[in-house]
């Protein structure tokens, strides 16, 4: 059954220190996201991405965060330089849609992101 | 801007018994579809169930099942014949088909005693 994947399943960074986390979608999937889960919190939504464009972000999604897909199998989420409260988990999704039977978001297993 | 609300932190239920677990929302939108995910220790995030606004019939997916009120905005997720593999995080979800995102409630934990 295909899966979404995500790399590294945890990150150790300093403050300050930018990081890249990597996803690969389902290959026929078309939307792709990322949601970030503070422990022991909600998970939030931060970015949405279509046509190799940001097609929604929150408020949380500042100019310290950006998205790429850089090929045709990647999706990656940068932070530039990291602050304390950026520790969380980083949840990529992607779906094939947003209508119908298509809008359901597949997750990806996270990655720990730990700022020291 | 819509918003969902879990307003039990945590339940418990007794292995074999059936338990609900609430979830109301608030949209104005009337394109939007309605999820539950499980999230065990492993952290990973599993779709349990899923409703759309339109369907007036309440999903199930074998031992779950939803009770969808669309007025009260009220959707909530029955567990019959409990399993241990059922403890876990449960969150409550919706999707927006105009934005495309999903907003999660806060979740609810499932404890599932032998």
């Amino acid at each position: 059954e295909p899966e979404v994947t995500q790399t590294p399943s945890h990150q150790v960074t300093q403050m300050g220190q930018e990081v890249i986390l990597r996803c690969v979608p389902i290959s026929n999937h078309l939307y792709f996201y990322w949601y970030r889960q503070i422990l022991g919190q909600k998970v939030e939504f931060l970015v949405s991405f279509y046509n190799n464009e940001i097609s929604e972000k929150s408020e949380i999604f500042d100019d310290q965060f950006s998205v790429e897909r850089p090929d045709g199998s990647n999706f990656t989420l940068k932070i530039r330089s990291t602050k304390l409260e950026d520790s969380a988990m980083y949840f990529c999704a992607s779906s094939a849609g947003t209508s119908g039977g298509y809008n359901e978001q597949f997750f990806g297993p996270g990655t720990r992101l730990t700022v020291l | 801007a819509q918003t969902v609300t879990q307003s039990q932190p945590e339940m418990s239920v007794q292995e074999a018994e059936t338990v609900t677990l609430s979830c109301t929302y608030d949209t104005s939108e009337s394109n939007y579809y309605l999820f539950w995910y499980k999230q065990p220790p492993s952290r990973q995030m599993i779709l349990v169930i899923r409703q759309e606004a339109y369907k007036q019939q309440n999903a199930t997916e074998n031992r779950f099942s939803v009770n969808f009120q669309k007025a009260a905005k009220s959707f909530s997720l029955k567990i019959s014949d409990s399993q241990l593999g059922d403890t876990a995080m449960y969150f409550c979800a919706f999707f927006s088909g105009n934005t495309g995102k999903l907003i999660f409630g806060q979740g609810t934990t499932l404890q599932v005693k032998p």
